[in-house]
């Protein structure tokens, strides 16, 4: 089945460390998307790509480092400079933005 | 500036009544709208979209309609149910360079009371 799929589901940090969170979608869509979800909240654009190779800083992109060196893969970082980084990440692809069902993020 | 807002974060609607929810953008840019679904743990779900060049876009018991004059956009459900409390937010496409890209709003919380 085509689709974009997000992993892990949950993920625990402790502080000071780097985490990744993956997403990867067979549907050949060139864009690519990751937002931060806060509780009660909207969603934020931390990066996005349009092409293989290419992204560009969303509206909060500190303490995040994204890749894009397949088409199908646009795995997000989030480092230690990112001071507050429990949230919920969601990725999405497509013009339309199909989004994957998030990974969790909390920080122990 | 680029932003999308929603009037009311929170309606609260008699099941088999129609809903109405609103969003404001403020970019007159952007091309494209979209309405999405999300669920409570879940990542959103598209529901329909509409491009600038049109006024109005039906789907299964929704419509989206597009003012461009005040930029508004609205989403109506029709005889709602149940299993349509959600959050539901409006995004637009907005071009901002060489690049575009989806702009969210902050959501409206629909609750349907049996």
């Amino acid at each position: 089945d085509g689709g974009i799929t997000q992993s892990p589901k949950y993920l625990f940090r402790k502080e000071g460390q780097n985490v990744t969170l993956s997403c990867e979608q067979n549907l050949n869509h060139d864009a690519m998307y990751w937002y931060r979800q806060d509780p009660g909240q909207g969603l934020r654009l931390i990066y996005y790509s349009q092409i293989v190779n290419d992204f560009q800083k969303g509206d909060i992109a500190e303490g995040y480092s994204v890749s894009r060196e397949k088409k199908e893969s646009f795995p997000l970082t989030v480092t230690s400079a990112q001071k507050n980084p429990t949230a919920f990440y969601l990725c999405a692809s497509g013009h339309k933005a199909f989004f994957g069902q998030g990974t969790r993020l909390t920080v122990v | 500036g680029e932003s999308v807002g929603l009037h009311l974060p929170t309606l609260s609607v008699q099941e088999g009544d129609n809903s109405i929810i609103n969003c404001a953008y403020s970019n007159s840019a952007s091309d494209y709208f979209i309405w999405y679904k999300q669920e409570s743990g879940k990542g959103p779900q598209f529901i329909i979209d509409i491009r600038s060049n049109m006024d109005k876009r039906q789907g299964q018991r929704v419509t989206v309609l597009l003012n461009k004059t005040v930029k508004h956009l609205s989403l109506q459900i029709a005889a709602t149910q149940p299993g349509d409390s959600a959050v539901y937010f409006c995004a637009e496409n907005y071009y901002g360079g060489a690049t575009n890209k989806l702009i969210f709003g902050t959501g409206t919380l629909l609750a349907v009371q049996p």
